[in-house]
């Protein structure tokens, strides 16, 4: 069954970096756009991150754009988020989601249970 | 971007009672491409509705989506005690994607 599965959460200081994970299964990152997602504690949902099924492109919003990079290893059928110079307002649950469809202009049908990451001096 | 207003904040509601939930965009939602989502407490969110009226595989259908303009409405039937959650609409046709602030439903 459509499963995703994240990993690499953690605290970490202000200025540092850290990578997460997302491991995919019942089907392939090369068919469908993939998604990062974050939500702070107590808060909404906040979009980060989506490239497509093909990888041909990255959108980012402007809160995370030239500091978090997404990309996936097809090999392995996993997504990453690459994130630098992590903030105290960065601190979130971080969702991975999978695309309804192959382009960036998909809605997210399948979730992660999450991993957190705190940003904490 | 696209600003998505939501409202009510809260609904009290009884099981059983029909719940209407409002998200108005701030401008055209490209090809309608607007999402509601539910989260219960302590889990991810869940696809609803697609493209403000499709529903999204295994949901029941006493959840229904509609639109007119910038303006989209998710209604509730009848609340199921599983219902009560808080739920977001998102559009997904024009980036930066965006998600409004969420209606939560609580047990009146």
């Amino acid at each position: 069954q459509v499963q995703v599965v994240e990993s690499g959460g953690g605290v970490v200081q202000p200025g540092t970096s850290l990578r997460l994970s997302c491991e995919a299964s019942g089907f392939s990152v090369t068919n469908y756009a993939m998604y990062w997602v974050r939500q702070a504690p107590g808060k909404g949902l906040e979009w980060l991150a989506v490239i497509p099924y093909d990888g041909s492109d990255e959108y980012y919003a402007d809160s995370v754009k030239g500091r978090f990079t997404i990309s996936r290893d097809t090999s392995r059928n996993t997504l990453y988020l690459q994130m630098n110079s992590l903030r105290t307002e960065d601190t979130a649950l971080y969702y991975c989601a999978k695309g309804g469809g192959q382009a960036w202009w998909s809605p997210q049908d399948y979730w992660g249970q999450g991993t957190l990451v705190t940003v904490s001096s | 971007e696209i600003v998505l207003t939501q409202s009510p904040g809260t609904l009290s509601l009884s099981p059983g009672e029909r719940a209407t939930f409002s998200c108005r965009a701030s401008q055209y939602v490209g090809s309608n491409y607007l999402a509601w989502y539910q989260q219960r407490p302590g889990q991810a969110p869940r696809l609803l509705i697609y493209a403000a009226s499709a529903r999204a595989t295994g949901i029941p259908d006493r959840f229904s989506g509609s639109m007119s303009g910038t303006d989209f409405t998710l209604t509730i039937s009848r609340l199921e005690p599983e219902d009560f959650a808080v739920y977001y609409c998102q559009q997904y046709g024009n980036s930066p994607l965006t998600f409004g602030g969420g209606t939560k439903v609580e047990i009146k």
